[in-house]
């Protein structure tokens, strides 16, 4: 079965530091990958999906971005982090052919 | 463009109760509707919907789906605070993409 790593659990950085969260997949192929945030008590908010190696679709401009290197690793990044930065992230995944998603732990990022 | 609806925004009631949550989809080549509970991490995976008019039943939450009118309902029986969560509806397309609804958060009061 699939699973998905993504660390770390939380964060705690500066203002103007850079960011980066790996996730990485196991147990599957060529999945659709995620990155979603999400502010407290509120939903998923897409930020980056990936169909495969290199191709990224960003569906909110901002000040992050996101790379696919290999098949089963999706990072997200940012050059300087913005107090608006902080929140929830979630990596998820859609494997073909399984008809659901599954998600990362989940990392609690907190810009100060 | 899919998309996906649900409502109410947000909803308290009381131990005991029973609530139904909303969620209404658009989308172009159907291929699940899923359900997810998410407290204070990870979305934790409730039901998948694929035909219409067949109940999904775990406990005291069960979940229906409509393809002609385009949506399905969480029920939820005999509220308890542990029930308290957000509960997010998603659809997964036949290019095997996600979308998510806006989610209903549910507070139960003792």
């Amino acid at each position: 079965s699939q699973t998905i790593h993504q660390w770390p659990a939380t964060l705690v950085q500066p203002v103007g530091s850079p960011l980066s969260l790996e996730c990485t997949v196991e147990g599957t192929s060529n999945p659709n990958l995620y990155w979603y945030r999400q502010a407290a008590g509120r939903g998923l908010q897409l930020l980056f999906y990936s169909v495969g190696i290199g191709q990224i679709s960003s569906e909110v401009p901002q000040n992050l971005s996101a790379s696919r290197p290999q098949d089963r690793q999706f990072i997200l990044s940012s050059k300087k982090l913005l107090l608006s930065d902080s929140g929830f992230y979630l990596c998820a995944s859609t494997p073909w052919p399984q008809r659901k998603a599954f998600f990362g732990q989940g990392t609690r990022l907190t810009v100060v | 463009e899919d998309k996906v609806v649900q409502s109410p925004l947000s909803l308290v009631v009381h131990e005991g109760d029973t609530v139904t949550l909303n969620c209404s989809y658009e989308v172009t080549n159907f291929r699940s509707l899923l359900w997810y509970k998410q407290e204070k991490k990870a979305p934790t995976f409730l039901f998948m919907l694929t035909s219409s008019g067949i109940e999904k039943k775990s406990g005291r939450l069960s979940s229906i789906l409509d393809k002609k009118e385009l949506f399905s309902i969480l029920n939820i029986t005999a509220t308890q605070t542990g029930d308290s969560a957000i509960y997010l509806c998603a659809i997964n397309n036949a290019g095997n993409m996600l979308t998510f609804g806006g989610g209903t958060r549910l507070m139960v009061k003792p």
